[in-house]
């Protein structure tokens, strides 16, 4: 079965600090992994997908996930934090998405 | 880009009553749709896959009885929860995708509460 383990349930970084949420995906197969956010009392937006072409995938909102098949992660970063970036974040594996467990980002001004 | 319209956002209902939650694509056809329950302060759980036109796929665990999924168009999937108790009580979300290119378009989430 696929899975991901997301380090961390709540990450907390200062106002322009680097970001960075841990994923960690176990799978027998080629992954296909995602990286969704939520707002609270709200659906999922996808930031980026990894679907076995680059392994460097740039999304949205300035995130970027990198994708290390031999530590089998797949970890979200952005340069630099902004306030809009509070929220829930899920990593997720596998078609249709098994999400992990989440990570909240929280940013201090 | 693609859209997923889902309705109500919030409900309340009685213990014992049923509510439908629906979940519509606007802008492309739904080839298939998902949907997931997510627990406060938890991770998504997938239910069940629905596919147009065919009976939905359980995940393991999943009362079907309690769960009715019905997929009549390429747009539009229902669930409805029968004979709802507190415990049915979460946050609900669908999800669709018209095929290819591993994109998963989500709703914005039905908040059920049953008292």
């Amino acid at each position: 079965a696929q899975s991901v383990t997301q380090l961390g349930s709540h990450v907390s970084v200062s106002e322009g600090a680097l970001v960075l949420l841990r994923c960690n995906y176990s799978s027998s197969v080629p992954p296909y992994l995602f990286w969704y956010v939520q707002y609270p009392n709200q659906g999922l937006q996808l930031l980026l997908k990894y679907t076995s072409a680059a392994t460097l995938v740039k999304g949205i909102n300035g995130f970027e996930a990198e994708f290390k098949k031999s530590e089998t992660s797949f970890h979200l970063t952005k340069p630099s934090a902004h306030m809009s970036d509070a929220a829930e974040y899920f990593c997720a594996v596998s078609s249709p998405p098994v999400f992990g467990k989440g990570t909240r980002l929280s940013v201090i001004a | 880009g693609a859209v997923v319209s889902q309705h109500p956002s919030r409900v309340i209902c009685k213990s014992g009553t049923s509510v439908k939650i629906e979940c519509r694509s606007l802008d492309f056809q739904a080839t298939t749709m998902f949907w997931y329950r997510q627990f406060p302060k938890q991770s998504l759980m997938l239910m069940a896959t629905s596919n147009e036109g065919s009976k939905a796929t359980y995940e393991q665990g999943v009362e079907k009885d309690k769960f009715l999924i019905n997929h009549a168009s390429l747009t539009l999937s229902t669930l409805t929860v029968t004979s709802a108790h507190p415990e049915d009580s979460s946050f609900y979300i669908c999800s669709a995708t018209g095929g290819g290119d591993y994109g998963y378009t989500f709703g914005s989430g039905t908040r059920l509460t049953v008292v």
